[in-house]
């Protein structure tokens, strides 16, 4: 089973600039995650899909970020204009379904897209 | 508030010894805990699930609701088992995330 796949794996860019990455969950998977890692810190949600709805974008700054996931399978995330403070790892995950409990459930990490702004 | 804390930043042990990587949460429902894993160079995988009491490549975690701990223990540490490790909360819809611990295993 392919796992899922995210690209740029890595992006330099100066501030003010815009940048994209885009994340193919795996086949299958109803719910598409993106998550934002800091160096020094764990992952934290920016942005929960379920098909192509949004269930939860409630830590997203949409001043600057955006995502979108078209037709309910792949999934793009924007930031525009990039701060310094963006810099981080971004990282796609699957599942599924939606977080209920249960084994069935496991979410599922691609190898992140690292973004470094300066 | 939801939160989940990881004390050690670090836990260097030699191989053969005893391993604990502490874990405590806060949350007001009925929660959810997980371990994460990520090896050099790899991506995070799902270690363990306290729902599911089992034991994975030797480590178990029991969830102690009167202390709000989920520590992770594995009795004889490998060389192996060197890696970041994450305690998460399922809040619901997302899982949050501890700052991870580093465990390194020397010989």
């Amino acid at each position: 089973e392919a796992g899922v796949a995210q690209s740029p794996r890595y992006k330099i860019i100066e501030k003010r600039q815009s940048v994209a990455f885009w994340c193919n969950p795996i086949s299958g998977h109803a719910t598409l995650y993106w998550y934002q890692q800091i160096l020094g810190q764990g992952p934290k949600l920016l942005i929960q899909f379920q098909n192509n709805g949004v269930v939860d974008d409630s830590q997203l700054p949409k001043d600057r970020f955006s995502a979108e996931r078209l037709k309910g399978v792949d999934s793009t995330l924007k930031i525009q204009p990039a701060k310094l403070e963006d810099s981080a790892v971004y990282l796609c995950a699957s599942s599924l379904r939606d977080r209920r409990r249960g084994p069935g459930n496991t979410i599922y990490f691609g190898e992140g897209s690292w973004l470094t702004v300066v | 508030a939801q939160r989940v804390t990881q004390p050690e930043k670090l836990l260097s042990v030699f191989k053969g010894a005893p391993v604990e990587l502490k874990c405590n949460y806060s949350y007001s429902g009925s929660p959810e805990l997980f371990w994460y894993v990520q090896y050099s160079r790899q991506r995070l995988q799902l270690l363990l699930r306290h729902i599911s009491r089992e034991s994975i490549k030797g480590f178990t975690a029991d969830l102690n609701k009167g202390e709000t701990s989920f520590h992770l223990k594995k009795p004889f540490a490998q060389e192996e088992d060197s890696a970041m490790y994450y305690c998460a909360l399922s809040a619901g819809t997302a899982l949050i995330f501890g700052k991870g611990t580093t465990l390194s295993v020397s010989s």
